[in-house]
């Protein structure tokens, strides 16, 4: 069974402070996706990362994907509270299986 | 387009009584996916479904849950008899194989009394 594993589980931060969350696991995906759900809703894409120490920027966000594609990180510049909310990182074994192992999440709260 | 539709948003019903979860894909994605999502255990994968066929049930927890997919635009998850236990959001999700990205709908939030 794979498992992602994702750290913190809870991040309370202010306005404009940086902060990186973390989702690891010991089996390797085809891909990693990062999603964010707020509360009452579904979790949204944010990105799809695929190479193996591929980075990718989302205006503020950075997603990296390790190079043994085991582990991927979000970074996080200067917070807003618009940023608060449970991000979610999920892996995809690959081929025509398109099953997503989803990690616990962090829940993230930035205040103002 | 409206997004993927679920209903009902909540539901509240007692122990033993059937439940079933209603789901409108996007329209022109051929892949549906069923998901659980609970504090303890996270989102989980119950079923997914391509061109209507159910193609892996390993995260069906047990014969009290069902899925169909009698066409293209319409899904049902189905427990009967329900349980205590089953209480959780349940999300519904299309996926886009163009873009590889999987659309969420807005979740039913169950309880089971």
């Amino acid at each position: 069974t794979q498992l992602l594993e994702q750290s913190p589980q809870f991040l309370s931060i202010q306005e404009g402070e940086n902060l990186t969350v973390y989702c690891n696991s010991s089996s390797v995906f085809s891909s990693l996706q990062w999603y964010r759900q707020e509360p009452g809703e579904g979790p949204v894409l944010l990105v799809t990362v695929v190479t193996g120490g591929e980075v990718k920027k989302l205006k503020r966000l950075t997603f990296q994907f390790g190079d043994a594609r085991k582990d991927s990180s979000l970074h996080i510049t200067a917070a807003q509270p618009g940023d608060t909310g449970l991000y979610l990182c999920a892996g995809e074994s690959g081929g025509s299986n398109y099953k997503l192992t989803f990690g616990k999440g962090t829940l993230l709260t930035v205040n103002p | 387009d409206a997004g993927v539709i679920q209903s009902p948003r909540h539901e509240v019903t007692e122990m033993g009584q059937e439940v079933t979860l209603r789901c409108k894909p996007i329209s022109g994605h051929d892949y549906l996916f069923w998901y659980r999502q609970t504090m303890m255990r996270g989102l989980e994968l119950l079923i997914y479904f391509n061109n209507n066929v159910p193609i892996d049930d390993s995260g069906m927890p047990e014969d009290r849950f069902s899925a169909k997919m009698p066409n293209a635009s319409f899904s049902t998850l189905k427990i009967q008899p329900s349980e205590p236990r089953d209480s959780a959001v349940y999300f519904c999700a299309s996926r886009d194989t163009l873009t590889d990205t999987q659309y969420f709908g807005p979740g039913t939030r169950l309880t089971v009394l």
